[in-house]
């Protein structure tokens, strides 16, 4: 499975835009990039995936460069409630290994 | 209407019991699993079934021994329990197995040997 590496924490502001990047150097021709949202005491919520090029949904965008050796994760205008563990997983099944994450606090 | 719930949330027992933890899915999903995260935060893979069937056995000792009775329950039956049990324990499912579909899990249940 290829490691992926992110960073420990981030701070930001509620309104502002926060970009979380991932690298994924040995990523493989078949693996797809997700990204999973944990808050304190619940599971991890699926927020995104994508194989290349950028991604948009209601919650996040993603964006991936042509040689997918990294990710980034964009969450527009954060709010106090964005504050969570953010996850950066490459695969092509479902055995999932999930890392130390992002731990993302938004200010007032 | 919890899409994947389990029981009981916070398990405390001393070494050497047999204790379970009940997971129901109400997503129609073929495919249940049980994760562990460990005091580091690490989130790994334990065992997965496909409607009823195990499929993922990931080196878990053989104290842990999961069931199905049908593919909307997965339990999880851990004997022996040792002090390096203590962790959270979650439960997923998604549609089908082997793949990279999103996997929807639950709040977990934080179990701690003394």
């Amino acid at each position: 499975l290829a490691k992926t590496t992110q960073p420990i924490s981030m701070d930001s502001y509620e309104g502002q835009e926060v970009n979380i990047t991932c690298s994924h150097n040995n990523i493989a021709t078949n693996d797809y990039i997700t990204w999973y949202q944990q808050f304190p005491s619940q599971g991890p919520r699926f927020i995104i995936q994508g194989y290349k090029t950028k991604v948009t949904n209601e919650v996040a965008s993603l964006f991936i460069p042509a040689d997918r050796k990294s990710s980034t994760l964009s969450l527009p205008r954060v709010s106090l409630s964005d504050t969570a563990v953010y996850y950066c997983l490459v695969t092509n099944t479902d055995k999932l290994i999930f890392g130390t994450g992002t731990r993302l606090q938004v200010f007032p | 209407d919890t899409a994947v719930s389990q029981t009981p949330k916070y398990l405390v027992t001393q070494m050497g019991n047999d204790k379970s933890i009940k997971c129901e899915q109400n997503l129609g999903h073929d495919t249940m699993y049980w994760y562990k995260q460990d005091s580091k935060k690490f989130l790994k893979i334990m065992f997965s079934y496909n409607n009823k069937e195990l499929i993922i056995n990931e080196t878990v000792p053989n104290r842990f021994s999961p069931k199905s009775p049908d593919k909307a329950h997965l339990n999880l039956h851990i004997n022996s329990l040792e002090l390096g049990d203590s962790a959270v324990y979650f439960c997923a499912s998604s549609p089908s197995g082997g793949t990279m579909v999103p996997l929807h899990f639950g709040n977990g249940t934080r179990l701690t040997v003394t």
